[in-house]
């Protein structure tokens, strides 16, 4: 598999800016990126997905951007929450292969 | 939407004792489900893929042997870490992907403490 056992990279924001986390993909094939957000304890909840004919794609409050030149994939949050605290993982799919990013821990300073 | 429940969430076991997670797909079919080992501060690491039906594939590394997969059913696939050992601790995620469908759904985990 593509996996990863690094440590995650983090970032802070201020409550109320908005939030850009990156991920770069491995392979070009990738047909369908997700977003996931995990909270201690918990498994990973899907946020937002994006099919590779696509180069954007706006949820409540998120929105994913899709570069497939550069193979990079961003997620940005609005005005963000406390609420919002977690680790961010991005997943690209090859048919049935699935393989996770390294995520980025997100921190929310109120 | 799809919902994967994990049960339990929570287990502690003595060294040498076996555990069972279990992971079922709720309100839909999953052909495919997928297990995860999670470590403090880092993402998931893929362990195996079972197929409902037929035998597991391990990822490089993963004991067989020692992490039983079984996916007897189109709803149901289990876990078994056998001889647990204290090293064995970890966070579990399973996940599971719908029939023709991309999405794919996680459990919200099995916290194993082996003591």
């Amino acid at each position: 598999g593509e996996n990863v056992g690094l440590h995650l990279p983090t970032l802070s924001v201020q409550e109320g800016d908005n939030s850009i986390i990156n991920c770069a993909y491995s392979n070009s094939a990738s047909d369908y990126f997700i977003w996931y957000k995990q909270e201690s304890g918990k498994g990973p909840q899907f946020i937002i997905d994006i099919r590779s004919n696509m180069d954007k794609r706006q949820g409540q409050r998120v929105t994913v951007l899709l570069n497939k030149t550069v193979k990079h994939l961003s997620l940005q949050i609005a005005a963000t929450q406390p609420g919002d605290s977690a680790v961010y993982f991005c997943a690209e799919t090859i048919g049935n292969q699935f393989y996770f990013g390294t995520g980025t821990s997100l921190t929310v300073i109120p | 939407g799809a919902v994967v429940s994990q049960h339990p969430s929570r287990v502690i076991c003595k060294s040498g004792t076996s555990v069972k997670i279990e992971c079922r797909s709720l309100d839909f079919q999953a052909t495919t489900m997928f297990w995860y080992r999670q470590f403090p501060k880092q993402s998931l690491m893929l362990m195996a893929t079972s197929n409902e039906g037929s035998k597991a594939t391990y990822e490089q590394g993963v004991e067989k042997d020692k992490f039983l997969i079984n996916h007897a059913s189109l709803t149901l696939s289990t876990l078994t870490v056998t001889s647990a050992h204290p090293e064995d601790s970890s966070f579990y995620i399973c996940s599971a992907r719908e029939w023709e469908n991309y999405g794919y759904t996680f459990g919200s985990g099995t916290r194993l403490t082996v003591v």
